[in-house]
């Protein structure tokens, strides 16, 4: 069955970077797009970057464009969230998510269970 | 941007109701329409994609019509593990959108 398990959130400063892992299982990683979703406490859900399956092409809103990086290892299943300038809007849960197809669907089939990031002085 | 919005924000209803859920798009998304489930603590869950389409493993009460701008979730015969909240996602461009939640809760 396909899992996905997300790390590397914590408590960060502002203006401090962080990377998150997500390490997946259960299904054909290289195949499949991948996504990463944040839900701030008590708020509703926003997309935050997607790749395609074999990382060509990669996609964010305006409000992590140029600071926020999403890349993937195909060869350990891994999919990561180089998060850079960081600021206290950031401060969320952050889900890793699976595409039902290459990326291009755009929406998230399977979710992780989450990575808590606070960023905070 | 597409704004997506649900309505209503909140509902309370009884095991057994029947219960719609509206989601509107700003602009036309087509087909392109999603409904995800949400329990406290948890990730989400999809359950419609493509607007009408029933996730594998999701109870046939849950359903989902709509195109172009109007969307509904339609939950019938409400169980108790169906009271959560639920979000509506547009995925005909980017930035992907969502709407912003329905709590589900017991009367």
């Amino acid at each position: 069955q396909v899992q996905l398990v997300e790390s590397g959130g914590g408590v960060v400063q502002p203006g401090r970077s962080l990377r998150l892992s997500c390490a997946a299982s259960g299904f054909t990683f290289s195949g499949f797009g991948m996504h990463w979703v944040r839900q701030a406490p008590g708020k509703g859900l926003e997309w935050v970057a997607t790749i395609s399956y074999d990382a060509i092409n990669e996609y964010y809103p305006d409000s992590v464009k140029g600071r926020f990086t999403i890349s993937r290892d195909n060869s350990k299943n891994t999919l990561y969230l180089q998060m850079n300038s960081l600021r206290a809007e950031d401060t969320a849960v952050y889900y890793c998510a699976k595409d039902p197809g290459d990326g291009y669907n755009f929406y998230f089939e399977y979710w992780g269970q989450g990575t808590l990031v606070t960023v905070s002085s | 941007d597409i704004q997506m919005t649900q309505s209503p924000s909140s509902l309370s209803a009884s095991v057994g109701d029947r219960v719609t859920i509206t989601c509107r798009a700003s602009q036309s998304t087509t087909h392109y329409l999603n409904w995800y489930q949400q329990k406290p603590g948890k990730a989400p869950k999809l359950l419609i994609y493509a607007a009408s389409s029933l996730q594998s493993g999701v109870p046939s009460r849950f359903s989902g019509s709509g195109s172009g701008t109007d969307f509904t979730l339609t939950i019938s015969n409400l169980q108790r593990e169906d009271f959560a909240t639920y979000y509506c996602q547009q995925s005909y461009r980017t930035p992907l959108t969502f709407g912003q939640g329905t709590k589900l809760e017991i009367k």
